[in-house]
């Protein structure tokens, strides 16, 4: 069984769509984070939630709504899709929030989205 | 705010060849210190950590040394495998412990 899961794996999509990324955990983690990957490798924090309560909330475009039915699940929703959101969005999880300094974060295989 | 600057890539090798790869960090205090390792068409994993000065991380061969007079948390391995080609991430949590904060990572290719 995989760790943290994200569909689709790939995606290909005009400017101006919508489109939303899904991740779900079956650690039975509390915490959940999306990251994103650009083209130079650089990966960088968009949002955090505990417990489906939002916890970081990076400088990201207000088109970029995350939704979190459960904890174990923590989707990624995108507005007007735009050329620069085009990278690869990480999905990850780790136990309780806080705690990232003695416990694991666990990361899906990653999302690459492509915005023609 | 806290950073962490990796050397640059790709660093290309032959197999069974010493490998390190630089890392050094700002941060408030002394943070726990990752690296994570990305194959290809995989997500990231831990690869070692150390939570505290002088804490030696280890796993696979690999190795990092929390030195905090330098800032740094090199990687190194002695002999390097041609599976051990990958993306490395050097990365801190911050100092909440609700994010990590990962460098720019060094792309590691190893030929037979």
């Amino acid at each position: 069984d995989t760790a943290v899961s994200q569909t689709p794996k790939y995606l290909v999509t005009q400017m101006g769509n919508d489109k939303s990324i899904k991740c779900e955990q079956n650690l039975g983690h509390d915490t959940m984070y999306w990251y994103k990957q650009d083209s130079k490798k650089f990966l960088k924090i968009m949002f955090s939630y505990n417990n489906k309560e939002l916890i970081i909330n990076e400088t990201v475009p207000n088109r970029f709504s995350p939704k979190s039915p459960d904890k174990a699940h923590l989707n990624l929703h995108i507005n007007s899709l735009e050329l620069g959101d085009s990278a690869v969005y990480f999905c990850a999880s780790s136990q309780d929030v806080g705690r990232l300094s003695n416990t694991e974060a666990f990361f899906g295989q990653g999302t690459r989205l492509t915005v023609v | 705010g806290d950073s962490v600057t990796q050397m640059e890539g790709p660093v290309t090798l032959s197999e069974e060849a010493f490998l390190t790869i630089n890392c050094t960090y700002t941060a408030t205090g002394y943070p726990s210190l990752f690296w994570y390792v990305q194959y290809p068409g995989e997500g990231l994993q831990l690869l070692l950590k150390a939570t505290k000065a002088d804490d030696k991380g280890s796993n696979k061969g690999f190795e990092a040394t929390y030195r905090k007079e330098t800032t740094s948390f090199h990687l190194e391995k002695g002999s390097v495998q041609v599976s051990d080609s990958a993306v490395y991430f050097c990365a801190l949590a911050n100092q909440a412990g609700t994010a990590l904060i990962f460098g720019k990572g060094t792309t590691l290719s190893v030929s037979s």
